[in-house]
């Protein structure tokens, strides 16, 4: 186990709603990824957030925002969701100290959009 | 932009038998890669990194290889046991932040 958790596990909802996920990153660790990963695909980067800023995003539309708390949880936020949203949404966490460093992934909230 | 991918979406192989995983990368300034390993609603596990400035690295029952000049990367898992069925996929990064996931391969180890 990696230590970050995510919930819910499972979500239902219909186009046009709006999402929140959350993320618990590990203990330790001061970065946050998201990532969307569509069945039978490998994940896609959606944004980072580093000390509550947003550090880095992939190419995700603005319907997307994250936050980040002073705790180092963080929050996924998706706006009128499409039926293309349905995705497992996986957090990743990490210790910033000026490298490269491993993320460590949840288990991820899978997001069906009906 | 970027592009990692994987030569074999699916593989079979025998109980004990050595498994090989490639994965092609197409970012020549890519400088860190990780290979995952992802079972079935579950989120990717980390199995095993290398930087840029090695060409091997070994961990328990895995080793991976990078050949930076054709921008190869592979997973080689010794002994294959029945729990090591999964999809791997290789990750990259060359800005520290947002690492480039391929397609996957399954594994399937046949008892």
């Amino acid at each position: 186990e990696t230590g970050v958790t995510q919930s819910p596990t499972h979500l239902i909802k219909t186009r046009g709603q709006q999402v929140t996920l959350r993320c618990s990153s590990q203990s330790g660790h001061n970065t946050v990824s998201w990532y969307q990963q569509a069945l039978g695909q490998g994940p896609q980067f959606i944004f980072q957030y580093y000390r509550e800023e947003e550090n880095g995003r992939g190419n995700f539309p603005p319907r997307f925002s994250g936050l980040q708390f002073p705790n180092y949880s963080s929050e996924l936020n998706v706006n009128a969701l499409e039926l293309d949203d349905s995705a497992l949404y996986l957090c990743a966490s990490s210790l910033d100290i000026g490298g490269v460093e491993t993320q460590y992934f949840g288990p991820g909230t899978r997001l069906l959009v009906l | 932009g970027e592009s990692v991918g994987l030569h074999l979406p699916t593989l079979s192989v025998q109980e004990g038998d050595n498994s090989i995983i490639n994965c092609a990368y197409s970012n020549s300034a890519s400088d860190y890669f990780i290979w995952y390993k992802q079972e079935s609603g579950k989120g990717p596990q980390f199995i095993i990194d290398i930087r840029s400035n090695m060409d091997k690295r070994q961990g328990q029952r895995v080793t991976v290889l990078l050949n930076k000049t054709v921008k190869h990367l592979s997973l080689q898992i010794a002994a294959t046991q029945p729990g090591d069925s999964a999809v791997y996929f290789c990750a990259e990064t060359n800005t520290g932040n947002q690492f480039y996931f391929g397609t996957g391969t399954s594994l399937t180890v046949i008892p």
